[in-house]
C-alpha cells in the first residue's frame, strides 16, 4: 500500500512565523502535490513537483514556497504566516495510473 | 470556469435507500476520472479510476460508471458507515504532469 505521511496533524502558529510542513511518500513516486482545503472552496492546488528540485505553481501559490531536495520528501513553506492561511493542508503523490494518494492532512491554525 | 461539477452538494439517505451522485466534466480529452472518499478531518481516500465511456468499477456498495460527459457513483443499500464526502477528479489527456481538477464534492449522510 502507498503510504503518504505528513509531519503534523495539528499545528498552531503565530502571525509572521515561518512555517514548514513536510510530506514523505514511500513509493518512489516522481510527482508530488500540495493542496489546501477550505469549506465551500474544495481542494485547491498550491504547488506541485515532478522531480527532485523541479516545481510548478498551482492555482494559489502566493505566500507559499516549496522544496524538494529528495524524491521522497516534499516540503511546503509559509514564508510569513497570516491568518488567511489557516486551513487544512493536504499532500499527495501520484501513482502510475495518474491517481493521487493523499496524506492524513495538517490542520494549521494561524493566530 | 469550473471543469468539474458535482451534484447534489449534499444528500441525506435512510439506510438501505439507494441513490446516485453525479460528476459532470468539461475537459477536452479525458485521460481518466478518479473517485475519492473523504471522511471529516482526513485526507481523501482513492476509490476508483475510470478510463473510457461505458466502463464500470465496483467496490462493496459503490459502483462508478462513466459516459463521455459525466460519471455517476451509485450507492446501493447504503449503511451509516458510507457517510462521507465523495470527490471526483478528471484528468485531461494533455496533462503530462498529472494535475487533477477536483470537484467540490457531495456530502453524503446515511442515517439509520
Amino acid at each position: 500500500d502507498v503510504k503518504v505521511t505528513q509531519s503534523s496533524r495539528y499545528l498552531v502558529k503565530r502571525t509572521g512565523e515561518k512555517v514548514f510542513l513536510e510530506c514523505v511518500q514511500d513509493m518512489d513516486h516522481e510527482n508530488m502535490f500540495w493542496y489546501r482545503q477550505d469549506p465551500g472552496l474544495g481542494l485547491r492546488l498550491i504547488y506541485f513537483s515532478y522531480d527532485v528540485k523541479m516545481k510548478e505553481k498551482g492555482d494559489i501559490p502566493e505566500g507559499y514556497s516549496v522544496s524538494r531536495e529528495k524524491k521522497e520528501r516534499f516540503s511546503l513553506i509559509l514564508e510569513s504566516a497570516s491568518t488567511n492561511q489557516t486551513s487544512m493542508y493536504l499532500c499527495a503523490s501520484r501513482g502510475q495510473g495518474y491517481e493521487q494518494y493523499f496524506g492524513p492532512g495538517t490542520r494549521l491554525t494561524v493566530t | 470556469e469550473d471543469q468539474v461539477t458535482q451534484s447534489p452538494e449534499a444528500l441525506r439517505l435512510q439506510e438501505g435507500e439507494s441513490s446516485s451522485l453525479n460528476c459532470s466534466y468539461t475537459v477536452s480529452g479525458l485521460r481518466g476520472l478518479f473517485w475519492y472518499r473523504q471522511d471529516p478531518g482526513k485526507g481523501p481516500e482513492f476509490l476508483f479510476t475510470l478510463y473510457s465511456a461505458g466502463e464500470e468499477k465496483e467496490k462493496e456498495r459503490l459502483k462508478a460508471t462513466l459516459t463521455k460527459k459525466e460519471s455517476f457513483l451509485h450507492i446501493t443499500a447504503p449503511k451509516p458507515e458510507d457517510s462521507a464526502t465523495y470527490l471526483c477528479a478528471p484528468i485531461d489527456r494533455g496533462s503530462t504532469l498529472g494535475r487533477l481538477y477536483f470537484g467540490r464534492g457531495t456530502q453524503l449522510t446515511v442515517w439509520p
